[in-house]
């Protein structure tokens, strides 16, 4: 009964691959997020898409790309992956203006 | 633009100790105020939240008081556990397609 779940929780891969992390949210919720925390805890917003539209696209470099193929999806995809992208991502969702955000566990990606 | 600056940490306190991590807030209109926590190798959860001025927020222990006139967000909690050790987020939310400003997070430990 996991509200938001993401896989994979763990993702060890070399520089210049590419990689997927996927989210699904059983919540019945509108909105969806993806975030990435640094490791100073630094969260920053990324991507977050309302009923599978594309509503906040941070400065973020274009080798991300998410993807909603329904409300309850939002999957991310990372091309040519740099030391830099090492991080925590977390997916998120809510229902609405102000209402809180559900968090996923996050997924530790590191890149070598 | 949104801003949330909440203290720096670490914060170490003995167990029963008194709690206090200040959060201040700059944003346009009328934003709601939230406290998330994230323990060790988990996502973020909501503690608490208040979305008017003068509200107070409160769960398993924690309170909060939405303080207009101070742009103010203190969490506070009589008398901390061990199981209270995480690190605490305070954010806000002005609306408009739920983008969410995080404060930096301020990791609390307590010793036994």
């Amino acid at each position: 009964d996991t509200a938001v779940s993401q896989t994979p929780k763990y993702l060890v891969t070399q520089m210049g691959n590419d990689k997927s992390i996927k989210c699904e949210q059983n919540l019945g919720h509108d909105t969806m997020y993806w975030y990435k925390q640094d490791s100073k805890k630094f969260l920053k917003i990324m991507f977050s898409y309302n009923n599978k539209e594309l509503i906040i696209n941070e400065t973020v470099p274009n080798r991300f790309s998410p993807k909603s193929p329904d409300k309850a999806h939002l999957n991310l995809h990372i091309n040519s992956l740099e030391l830099g992208d090492s991080a925590v991502y977390f997916c998120a969702s809510s229902q609405e203006q102000n209402s809180p955000l559900h968090f996923g566990n996050g997924t530790r990606l590191t890149v070598t | 633009g949104n801003s949330v600056t909440q203290m720096e940490g670490p914060v170490t306190l003995s167990e029963e100790a008194f709690l206090t991590i200040n959060c201040t807030y700059t944003a346009t209109g009328y934003p709601s105020l939230f406290w998330y926590v994230q323990y060790p190798g988990e996502g973020l959860q909501l503690l608490l939240k208040a979305t008017k001025a003068d509200d107070k927020g409160s769960n398993k222990g924690f309170e909060a008081t939405y303080r207009k006139e101070t742009t103010s967000f203190h969490l506070e909690k009589g008398s901390v556990q061990v199981s209270d050790s995480a690190v605490y987020f305070c954010a806000l939310n002005s609306g408009g397609y739920q983008k969410v400003t995080f404060g930096t997070g301020t990791k609390l430990q307590v010793i036994p």
